[in-house]
């Protein structure tokens, strides 16, 4: 089956400084690839996603670049802010017959200090 | 739309007790999935289902697991008899299974202590 494998574990910038958050996956099959933040307290909310047949996503402070040849996405938030301290997850869906099926890396706790 | 429904927010139990969560999934998704949070084993997905029928259990730990979705509007996850290993948080989540797509809504989680 799949397996994600995310780095680093915990991550900790200045406020204004870029964060970045790496994952590698072992299906090659994976065609879906999405980016969840979880507060404390809360389920895990979806930021961004991206699917196989792109290669660079950008929504205002956050990107991801998937890299299909090497099987690594990463998640960049720029400018970062108090308020995106959380834990990132990266994750992967599954094609064939476990389609639907995400799995999820071990996540990255993210602090960001004013 | 009020988002996924789990209840109870908070369960303590002692061991050999028998608990079953609840999930309310957003109304017209078709995919539901229940996950366990640790802080061991990260988030690990248990079972999920597709217009109602359990299409893969490979992550459900053992047979004091079960799960059960009735209806498009309601799934439990059961366990029983319960153990202090059980403790965790419990999301479920729904999506609308589309090829494209697959964001999965999570509900706010349960948190199960079993003493």
């Amino acid at each position: 089956g799949e397996n994600v494998e995310q780095h680093p574990s915990t991550l900790s910038v200045q406020e204004g400084d870029s964060a970045v958050i790496k994952c590698t996956y072992s299906d090659s099959a994976s065609n879906y690839f999405p980016w969840y933040k979880q507060e404390l307290g809360k389920g895990p909310q979806l930021i961004i996603d991206i699917r196989s047949n792109v290669g660079e996503k950008k929504d205002q402070r956050i990107a991801v670049t998937l890299n299909k040849t090497a099987k690594h996405f990463s998640l960049h938030i720029t400018e970062t802010q108090p308020e995106d301290s959380a834990v990132y997850f990266c994750a992967a869906r599954s094609g064939g017959t476990s389609y639907g099926k995400l799995t999820f890396g071990q996540g990255t706790i993210l602090t960001v200090h004013p | 739309d009020a988002g996924v429904i789990q209840s109870p927010r908070h369960e303590v139990t002692e061991m050999g007790q028998e608990v079953t969560l609840r999930c309310k999934p957003i109304s017209g998704h078709n995919s539901l999935f229940w996950y366990r949070q640790t802080m061991m084993r990260g988030l690990e997905l248990l079972i999920y289902f597709n217009n109602n029928v359990p299409i893969d259990d490979s992550g459900m730990p053992e047979d004091r697991f079960s799960a059960k979705m009735p209806n498009a509007s309601f799934s439990t996850l059961k366990i029983q008899p319960s153990e202090p290993r059980d403790s965790a948080v419990y999301f479920c989540a729904s999506s609308f299974r589309d090829r494209a797509k697959n964001e999965q809504f999570f509900g706010p989680g349960t948190r199960l202590t079993v003493l």
